[in-house]
Formats: structure tokens, sequence, C-alpha cells
């Protein structure tokens, strides 16, 4: 089993969509977690850390839930400009900041 | 303003050539790591560097090495043993201590020849 998994979709939906993309991770010990966002041929970049209480960033919703082992990510108002690759990101337990990273899911916006 | 930075952005490699990839950062980071994405795949991490003179093997460190002299500057090398080389390699930086979210350059491409 691998340590994240995602849905590598691609999802494509319409401009104005609400989208969710789900990761499940197997180390119940992980403490940490992130969405990072990764536009084709470009680094990743942290959209935004994910919260035991859930947790808002104008239109993206993350959630958590730890007794599933589940992570979620909500946009809502879906725009052109969210299209690119969405990365489940969980950090290891263990001495040093070590991140696994999901492959990722595909996400295609379109007029 | 702060960053990391990478150079080159496109890197080609010659059999049986050794090729240095740079990584800077003027964020004030402890911790620099090094990670390879294929295709398709995940990140997956070659090195790291909680302090500097110090650095650790991550989970593909054969026919890697890297030096950690100075606190901003993390280079890597990529030696004739690694047999598959064409990737795209991503430094990333992280303050210490927590799990702390991780800050990337914007990677280097190396093909081979």
């Amino acid at each position: 089993r691998k340590e994240v998994e995602q849905d590598p979709g691609p999802f494509n939906v319409p401009e104005g969509a609400t989208v969710a993309f789900n990761c499940t991770y197997s180390n119940s010990a992980s403490q940490s977690f992130f969405w990072y966002r990764q536009d084709c041929r470009k680094e990743p970049k942290l959209l935004m850390s994910v919260y035991s209480s859930g947790n808002e960033d104008g239109r993206f919703t993350a959630q958590l839930n730890r007794a599933s082992q589940y992570i979620s990510l909500l946009i809502r108002d879906s725009k052109l400009s969210d299209s690119a690759t969405y990365l489940c990101v969980v950090s290891q337990p263990g001495g040093y900041n070590k991140l696994i990273f999901g492959a990722g899911t595909r996400l295609a916006v379109h007029p | 303003d702060g960053g990391i930075t990478q150079s080159p952005k496109y890197l080609f490699r010659k059999e049986g050539q050794n090729v240095t990839l740079s990584c800077e950062q003027n964020l004030n980071h402890d911790a620099m790591y090094w990670y390879r994405q294929d295709p398709g795949q995940g990140l997956r991490l070659i090195y790291y560097s909680q302090i500097v003179n110090d650095f650790q093997k991550g989970d593909i460190a054969e026919g890697y090495s890297v030096s950690r002299e100075k606190k901003e500057s993390f280079p890597l090398t990529v030696t004739s043993a690694q047999k598959n080389p064409t990737a795209f390699y991503l430094c990333a930086s992280s303050m210490q201590g927590g799990k702390q979210p991780q800050h990337f350059g914007d990677g280097t491409r190396l093909s081979i020849l």
C-alpha cells in the first residue's frame, strides 16, 4: 500500500463547479498535513496546511479525518486558473521533517 | 525577495559525466532537501540536511552526492553511477522544529545526451 494515495484524475469540470479531492494516508502517527498545487512543469507550491478542525482559505476548504486517515480538499466556484495538479502531503513521524508526497490529482477547468 | 534559486533550469549530461545542480536559499532555513520527480509519480527524497556540515540519505540516494558547507547552499551532484538520471530535480527548504511545510525552488530538468 502506498503511504499517500490520491485519485490521479483528471477531473474535468466547468468553470463555477465545485470539486472535491480525496487522499488517504497509511501512517496513523502522522501529525502534519498539507495540500500543494503544482502547475505543469513547475515546482509545487504550498496551497494550505490542513488542521484537525478543518480550515478554509477563500474558495478552498480542507478537512482531516484522523480516524479514517483521510484528507480532503474542496474547491468552490472553480476558475480556469485552478487547473493544476493537487498534491496531498503528509508528514512522516520521526526525528526530521520528512514529508511524503502523493502523486497528485490533476484538475482541468474548462470554460 | 526571499526564496530558493536553482540553476541551471535545464541540464544535459553525457554518459560517464558527473553534473552538479545548484540550490541557494536566502530564507534563513536550517533544513534543505533534494527531491526527484518522474512523470506520474510523487516526489522522492534523495538527500536532506538539517544543519550545516551534516546531511543524510533519503529514499533514493544511490548515484547522488551532496555537500552542505554553508547554510544557504546545498548542491547536488548526479554521478555517472546514476544510470537513469533523466528527471525533474527539486530543491526545498524549511524551518526546523515540528513538521513544517517545505518551500521549493523552480527546479532543474536533467536529460541524457
